[in-house]
């Protein structure tokens, strides 16, 4: 399978306690999303990286997170001290900068749920 | 601030029953509109795009005209399948590509 793939695919976790998620995006693929999506809501953007760097990060990613992509191939998200809002599906997303008509192209997992109670 | 509006569902239709999925856009300059689906248990995929003003996006006979006038990217489809039961998202991005914005979702149901 060469698909974007995340895990866990579902997080239960108490309030307080911190959490990790996997991404690895498509082997060729030097761009890499993190979107939040919660019940009833649309994904809202939350990180991004080229390569190993982090270039943009949303007001959405407080300090209690924390996105990193070390090599520039598989990603991680941390969220430190949970809280009961941080409940959501986290996806992620890869895409290949290039040409124009790819723009747009972002493939993605099928998400982690977290679920903190 | 950029962002997409799109028609609240749930949509229910019968098989071969048209399908209008609207959706509008507030953005500064000339974004890149998008239509993404997601099937039950999958991730989200790109449906069809647009990417200047009245292009015309089609995919597995969907279509979707990007219209600057009324800022609308309205997703359209003349006879709809059970195969077509999905979540839709209208999408736009800033032709950076760095990030994306997305609409609420339509969640369609088409039944037999």
């Amino acid at each position: 399978d060469t698909g974007v793939s995340q895990d866990p695919r579902h997080k239960i976790t108490k309030r307080g306690q911190n959490v990790t998620f996997r991404c690895d995006p498509i082997s060729e693929h030097n761009r890499l999303y993190w979107y939040r999506q919660t019940l009833g809501q649309g994904p809202e953007f939350l990180t991004y990286f080229q390569n190993e760097a982090q270039l943009e990060k949303s007001r959405l990613l407080s300090d209690r997170f924390s996105a990193e992509r070390p090599k520039g191939s598989f990603s991680t998200l941390e969220i430190q001290r949970t809280e009961q809002g941080d409940s959501a599906m986290y996806l992620c997303a890869s895409s290949l900068d290039g040409l124009a008509e790819r723009n747009g192209e972002l493939f993605f997992g099928e998400g982690s749920r977290l679920t903190v109670l | 601030g950029d962002s997409v509006t799109q028609m609240e569902g749930p949509v229910t239709l019968s098989e071969e029953a048209f399908l209008t999925i609207n959706c509008t856009y507030t953005a500064t300059g000339y974004p890149s509109l998008f239509w993404y689906v997601q099937y039950p248990g999958e991730g989200l995929q790109l449906l069809l795009k647009a990417t200047k003003a009245d292009d015309k996006g089609s995919n597995k006979g969907f279509e979707a005209t990007y219209r600057k006038e009324t800022t609308s990217f309205h997703l359209e489809k003349g006879s709809v399948q059970v195969s077509d039961s999905a979540v839709y998202f209208c999408a736009l991005s800033q032709n950076t590509g760095n990030q994306f914005y997305f609409g609420t979702g339509t969640s369609l149901t088409v039944i037999p």
